[in-house]
């Protein structure tokens, strides 16, 4: 299986910050990885598809992107909204769906 | 809006079989797959298996022994049967779409908490 080892485990920031987390696969998989946002008793929210590409309805401060097997999720001016856990997920067609183990953001 | 509601009972018994249903409200169930997620308390989320809209399906391998993944497309809803249960497959269990094979999962439900204990 394809491991997700997410960066870090828990981030302390403060609104307006630039924030940068990253999730690194053990193997390739393509471009083929989505990042999630959820709040605690909430579903997970796609935010980010195919490595850089925004999910409709998903403001524009959030942007992935990548580097070989390392991808990053960047959210240019943290909102209050934005305090949340962030999970990346790969779907590489020939192995198992597999999730990071999450970023918590939360307040500084 | 496509909205998506997991049912069933929230506490099974150890060694016996958990059964949730999704419901989706709107649209048709045809050339998309469906998935389940699950979340154990204070843990990250857990891919268990999808089942595209032909009926074919594929599952972790690391439930696979134990998980089947049905749809009914007549009544918009698929299923999850996990057998032989202990207190490690308590957690919150999500329904979830993916519009293909590559794409992520774009519409959830709200989850379902569901509790192994005798």
């Amino acid at each position: 299986d394809i491991q997700l080892t997410q960066s870090p485990s828990t981030l302390s920031a403060s609104v307006g910050d630039r924030v940068t987390i990253t999730c690194r696969a053990s193997q390739s998989v393509d471009s083929w990885l989505a990042w999630y946002k959820q709040r605690p008793g909430k579903a997970p929210k796609l935010l980010i598809y195919k490595a850089s590409g925004l999910e409709s309805g998903v403001p524009s401060r959030f942007s992935g992107s990548q580097s070989g097997t390392e991808f990053t999720l960047t959210i240019s001016s943290l909102q209050p909204d934005d305090f949340a856990t962030y999970y990346c997920q790969q779907y590489e067609s020939d192995f198992p769906l597999t999730f990071g183990g999450g970023t918590k953001v939360q307040m500084k | 809006q496509v909205q998506m509601q997991e049912s069933g009972p929230g506490l099974v018994k150890p060694s016996e079989t958990l059964s949730l249903t999704c419901s989706v409200s709107v649209g048709s169930i045809n050339s998309y797959y469906w998935g389940w997620v699950r979340q154990p308390p204070g843990k990250g989320l857990e891919w268990i298996g999808y089942i595209y809209s032909t009926g074919s399906t594929t599952y972790n391998p690391s439930l696979k022994s134990r998980v089947t993944i049905s749809l009914d497309a007549s009544k918009k809803q698929f299923s999850l049967n996990l057998r032989s249960v202990t207190a490690a497959d308590t957690a919150v269990y999500f329904c979830a779409r993916l519009p293909s094979r590559y794409y992520g999962m774009d519409v959830w439900g709200r989850g379902t908490t569901v509790t192994v204990s005798s």
